[in-house]
């Protein structure tokens, strides 16, 4: 089975451009999260999306955005980017067991410099 | 809301030494799923363990073995005689059950280097 992809893995922005980040999650896992790990702020949850609806938001302003596909894969958007969002973005994929989260299976990153 | 709290920033050990990584978390939910994860220097998150709130059992996976008490609502990952293999960064995760069990808290993790 292929593990999570993320594209692209390292991109370089600009201060006030926007970025959209690729996941495909593993066959099958319809839930697809995102995480925004940075040295100081450890991994942070953004947010959830399970058959193309988002679930679950975390404390983030509303320049990040996200959707998801019919086929599960999803996108994150960031507009309008600060300096402040350079960051590894970590998605994961995983399923359910009834209402509970089974564990989650992440890709390798996009790591996201903004200059 | 829910947290978790790796207290240990760094450790630092000698192979074949053994060591804990402490794990203590809150929640409100009764019904809850802890978790255990390692990134190694490559980078991409590994899953260790999982745990539901109902389940104090200890668990014991080779050379790891996982202590949850709820009484103290610790959940604690032992390494018993580390391997220089076992240098990574491990997070201790929480998922509440139902409407938000899609957002895991993760703890800040605990960087370990195990030396030859």
């Amino acid at each position: 089975k292929a593990g999570v992809t993320q594209t692209p893995r390292y991109l370089i922005k600009t201060r006030g451009q926007q970025v959209t980040l690729s996941c495909s999650p593993i066959s099958g896992h319809r839930s697809v999260s995102w995480y925004q790990q940075t040295p100081g702020q450890g991994l942070q949850f953004l947010f959830e999306y399970f058959s193309e609806t988002q679930r679950n938001k975390g404390n983030f302003p509303g320049r990040f955005s996200g959707r998801q596909f019919s086929n599960s894969r999803s996108e994150m958007n960031v507009s309008t980017l600060e300096l402040g969002d350079s960051a590894l973005y970590l998605c994961a994929s995983s399923t359910y067991t009834g209402l509970a989260l089974n564990e989650q299976f992440f890709g390798p990153g996009t790591r996201l410099t903004v200059l | 809301a829910q947290k978790v709290t790796q207290a240990q920033t760094e450790i630092s050990v000698v192979e074949k030494e053994d060591v804990t990584l402490d794990c203590v978390y809150e929640t409100r939910d009764t019904t809850y799923y802890l978790f255990w994860y390692k990134q190694p220097p490559s980078g991409e998150l590994v899953f260790l363990i999982r745990r539901n709130s109902f389940d104090e059992q200890n668990e014991i996976s080779g050379r790891y073995s996982w202590n949850f008490q709820k009484s103290t609502s610790s959940f604690n990952f032992t390494i018993t005689a580390s391997q220089v293999v076992d240098s990574a960064v491990y997070f201790c995760a929480l998922s509440e059950a139902f409407k938000s069990a899609g957002k895991s808290t993760f703890g800040d993790g605990t960087t370990l280097t195990v030396k030859p």
